[in-house]
């Protein structure tokens, strides 16, 4: 079965600093991923999903992800922390087992960024 | 085009009350899914429904909990004799797709939190 390890449950960066989100994810079949962020008090919106392309994924607001198999790894970066980008950003693995599309999330990491 | 519409944004419900959510997925999606937010965790997924039919369940507790997505109306989560194990914040998603469901972006709704006192 699928499974996602989000590496820190929070990360705090300076604005303008390089945002570095880890995830790790298991899976015995080449893998769907996608990375989702959420802010208080409301749902999660996607930032960027991997189908099988391009192993560099660009994503809205500035976000990448690349995709490496051989660490079985989908690491979300930014160049440049902005204030806005405070939220918590849950990495996820499509669940082939299950049926047809039910994402397995990760337990999310909490980012904040300091003036 | 509205995004996924969920309702009551807070719900508090008493031990061995009823709680019913209900989640009204985008214009032209017939699917639907439900997921169960723990404090510190991420999310669960619960249950797949697709117009009429419960796709997949094997997220649901066996007892307490069930989900329907009729041919009219929302999508309902029941939970029954809620307990205080029960309170979470509990997010519904839709996608627009069948059998390619896993190629598509599921957007989600801005949750139901139920607090049960």
């Amino acid at each position: 079965a699928q499974s996602v390890t989000q590496l820190g449950s929070h990360v705090s960066v300076s604005e303008g600093a390089l945002v570095l989100l880890r995830c790790n994810y298991s899976s015995s079949v080449p893998p769907y991923l996608f990375w989702y962020v959420q802010y208080p008090n409301q749902g999660l919106q996607l930032l960027l999903k991997y189908t099988s392309a391009a192993t560099l994924v660009k994503g809205i607001n500035g976000f990448e992800a690349e995709f490496k198999k051989s660490e079985t790894s989908f690491h979300l970066t930014k160049p440049s922390a902005h204030m806005s980008d405070a939220a918590e950003y849950f990495c996820a693995v499509t669940d082939y087992g299950g049926s047809q599309g039910n994402l397995i999330f990760g337990k999310g990491t909490k980012l904040s960024v300091k003036p | 085009n509205a995004g996924v519409m969920q309702n009551p944004r807070h719900l508090v419900r008493r031990r061995g009350q009823e709680a019913r959510l209900r989640c009204s997925p985008m214009k032209g999606h017939s699917h639907v899914y439900w997921y169960r937010q723990l404090p510190e965790e991420g999310l669960k997924f619960m249950v797949y429904l697709q117009k009429e039919n419960i796709i997949d369940e094997s997220g649901m507790p066996k007892e307490r909990f069930s989900a329907e997505f009729p041919k009219e109306g929302p999508s309902i989560l029941r939970i029954q004799q809620v307990v205080r194990g029960d309170s979470a914040a509990y997010f519904c998603a839709s996608s627009p797709s069948g059998r390619a469901v896993f190629f598509n972006e599921q957007f989600f709704g801005p949750g139901t939190r139920l607090t049960v006192l």
